[in-house]
């Protein structure tokens, strides 16, 4: 079936650092949403990329759809605390789910 | 704006009793609703998905059931209660315009059965 996944599973870095983390599907996908949960927290949407190749800003977080459509990153500048959680990667199966890809826990030490 | 509801926040039940979990959506009409179950430090598992009232997908074979009696009300519900049953249950809404659409997660039910 299809699966999506994502690498590394878990990250610590020291505060200042930069972060990925890479999302692979088994299949093409239509677009690629991103998602951040804080620990004890529920997901929360973050972005959803459509078109092959592209790039999204939010502030120190950067988003890529890959050209063949089936990976993306997400690339945190300069970490900070507030940034703890994990971070999952989402794409559609049909118009009414998506799949989750597996999650990367991101742990950032002062 | 949209809001979306879930109780309760957390839950202790022993093996072999009832479960009833309630979501409940504000602000919008028509939209789909899922359910998805958490394990401690894993990933999400999509559990139930419904497109409209009475209307439920089932994604994974177990001993739970969901049900939408009203268009912005989702209902997990179990019968018994196994071990494995524990979690984070998590209810999610997605608009339906123009798709694939994103999904808002309620604040969860963190569900222990002992």
């Amino acid at each position: 079936g299809q699966q999506v996944m994502q690498i590394p599973q878990y990250q610590h870095v020291q505060e200042g650092e930069d972060f990925t983390t890479y999302c692979n599907s088994s299949t093409t996908l239509s677009n690629i949403q991103w998602y951040k949960q804080r620990p004890g927290g529920h997901p929360v949407f973050l972005i959803q990329l459509v078109k092959s190749g592209e790039v999204k800003k939010q502030k120190r977080l950067t988003f890529q759809f890959g050209e063949a459509k089936k990976n993306s990153s997400l690339h945190i500048t300069a970490t900070q605390t507030t940034d703890v959680g994990t971070y999952f990667c989402a794409g559609p199966i049909n118009t009414d789910k998506l799949i989750f890809g597996t999650g990367t826990r991101l742990q950032v030490f002062p | 704006s949209q809001t979306i509801h879930q109780w309760p926040a957390t839950l202790v039940q022993p093996v072999g009793s009832p479960l009833s979990l309630e979501c409940t959506v504000e602000g919008t009409s028509n939209p789909n609703l899922y359910w998805y179950r958490q394990a401690a430090g894993r990933g999400l598992q999509l559990l139930f998905y419904s497109v409209g009232i009475g209307q439920i997908s089932s994604e994974v074979p177990q001993n739970l059931s969901a049900s939408r009696p009203q268009d912005r009300q989702f209902i997990l519900s179990s019968k018994k209660l196994l071990l494995s049953d524990s979690g984070f249950y998590l209810c999610a809404w997605s608009g339906r315009a123009t798709p694939p659409y994103e999904q808002y997660f309620g604040p969860g039910t963190r569900l222990t059965v002992t």
